[in-house]
């Protein structure tokens, strides 16, 4: 079945730290690829999503490149924040085999530290 | 900005108890979602529900678990007898067909 794993956290940074967080799939499909970000005390909302193989997602200064051959989607920031402290959920979505679930990784924390 | 609600945050219940966690989607959401996180593992879908019934369940969504839109506004999740390991975060979703999930805030139901 599908399935996604993620880097183990959690990640600590400093501000204005490169930030990569590896992501890598597995599915029977052409699934769809997606990272959500929970912020303490609040529901996942979705940060980007790429919908088909070497396209880009982007929002807020993240970045994740769907990339087939590697069955990744790496999630990367140039220049980390401290409001970027959340978790972080690698997901995907493989609308062939399994409708319109979302299959998610374990979730990465990352604490960006001033 | 219109957001899915979830209510309670927290539930503390006795094992054997029935609970009810309750969501209000976003008005104009057709598709809603239940998934759930136990402490430490991955988010798990557990159902998702359209046009008034179950569209999809995964194997964790046995015969304990029932979900309802009962009126035009809640969509509720119950769990009929619960054990221990129900014990996790319980996230409700909504979406349109032409949008991606949105997710509310989240219950932590604890099995004592």
């Amino acid at each position: 079945g599908d399935s996604v794993t993620q880097m183990e956290g959690p990640v600590t940074l400093s501000e204005e730290a490169f930030l990569t967080i590896n992501c890598t799939y597995t599915a029977t499909g052409y699934p769809s690829l997606f990272w959500y970000v929970q912020y303490p005390g609040e529901g996942l909302q979705l940060l980007l999503k790429a919908t088909k193989a070497d396209d880009k997602g982007s929002n807020k200064g993240f970045e994740a490149t769907y990339r087939k051959e590697t069955t990744s989607f790496h999630l990367e920031k140039g220049s980390v924040q401290v409001s970027d402290s959340a978790v972080y959920f690698c997901a995907l979505r493989d609308g062939e085999t399994s409708g319109s679930r979302l299959t998610f990784g374990e979730g990465t924390q990352l604490t960006v530290n001033p | 900005e219109p957001e899915v609600t979830q209510t309670p945050s927290h539930q503390v219940t006795q094992m054997g108890q029935e609970v009810i966690l309750r969501c209000v989607p976003i008005s104009n959401h057709l598709y809603f979602y239940w998934y759930r996180q136990i402490l430490g593992q991955k988010v798990e879908f557990l159902v998702s529900f359209y046009n008034n019934e179950i569209s999809e369940k995964s194997e964790i969504f046995d015969d304990q678990f029932s979900v309802e839109r009962p009126d035009g506004s809640n969509f509720t999740l119950k769990i009929r007898s619960t054990k221990l390991e129900d014990s996790a975060m319980y996230f409700c979703a909504s979406r349109t067909q032409n949008t991606e999930a949105f997710f509310g805030q989240g219950t932590r139901l604890t099995v004592v």
